[in-house]
């Protein structure tokens, strides 16, 4: 079965850079493409940046455009999110999804996500 | 973008009721519309895409509707294990958008 798990998540402070990583397992992870999402505690979803399946197009959401990168290494079959220069409004459980088969712009399958403390 | 407007913020109702959650685009969306449900604690979990297909395994009190601007979530008889936030998002333009959610509570 599908299995996405993200790790690297932490405490790290204002300015400060984090990578975290998904880890890809149960299907062919070089035929699809892979999304983060985060959760601000207590609020709702919000669409971070998106990645094709071969790593050629990547779209970005406004608030991170210019401070993250995400990228793709399918010998692993991880995705990961470089965050740098983070701010406390990135604070937030980071999910990776996995894109339909129909279409890059909605998720199938999600992991269980990590969080990113961003504080002094 | 395309901001997306969710209604109620929150929905009380009773098991074996029917519940119906609206989601309103900006602009038109066609039918590149999906629906998530999240329980505390847990990932969201696809319901609905293409305005109205199922995803696979849902059960089949779940409908969606719409298309446009105007698009509805209805839990024809509410289950114990529905009570949860969902949140309707479009895949029409970049950046992808989320509605705010719904919560379903008893």
């Amino acid at each position: 079965q599908v299995q996405l798990v993200e790790s690297g998540g932490g405490v790290v402070q204002p300015g400060g850079s984090l990578r975290i990583s998904c880890a890809a397992s149960g299907f062919t992870f070089n035929t699809y493409g892979m999304h983060w999402v985060r959760q601000a505690p207590g609020k709702g979803l919000e669409w971070v940046v998106f990645i094709e399946y071969n790593g050629n197009t990547k779209y970005y959401g406004d608030s991170v455009r210019g401070r993250f990168t995400i990228s793709r290494d399918s010998s692993k079959s991880t995705v990961y999110l470089q965050m740098d220069s983070l701010r406390p409004d990135d604070t937030a459980v980071y999910f990776c999804a996995r894109t339909h088969r129909s279409s890059w712009g909605f998720f199938d399958s999600w992991g269980q996500g990590t969080l990113v403390t961003v504080s002094s | 973008e395309t901001v997306m407007t969710q209604s109620p913020a929150t929905l009380s109702v009773s098991p074996g009721e029917r519940a119906t959650l609206s989601c309103r685009a900006s602009r038109g969306v066609t039918s590149n519309l999906a629906w998530y449900q999240q329980k505390p604690g847990q990932a969201p979990r696809l319901l609905i895409y293409g305005a109205s297909t199922r995803a696979s395994d849902v059960p089949g009190r779940f409908s969606g509707s719409g298309s446009g601007t105007e698009f509805t979530l209805t839990i024809s008889s509410l289950q114990s294990e529905d009570f949860a936030f969902y949140y309707c998002q479009q895949y029409t333009t970049w950046p992808l958008t989320f509605g705010g959610g719904t919560k379903v509570e008893i």
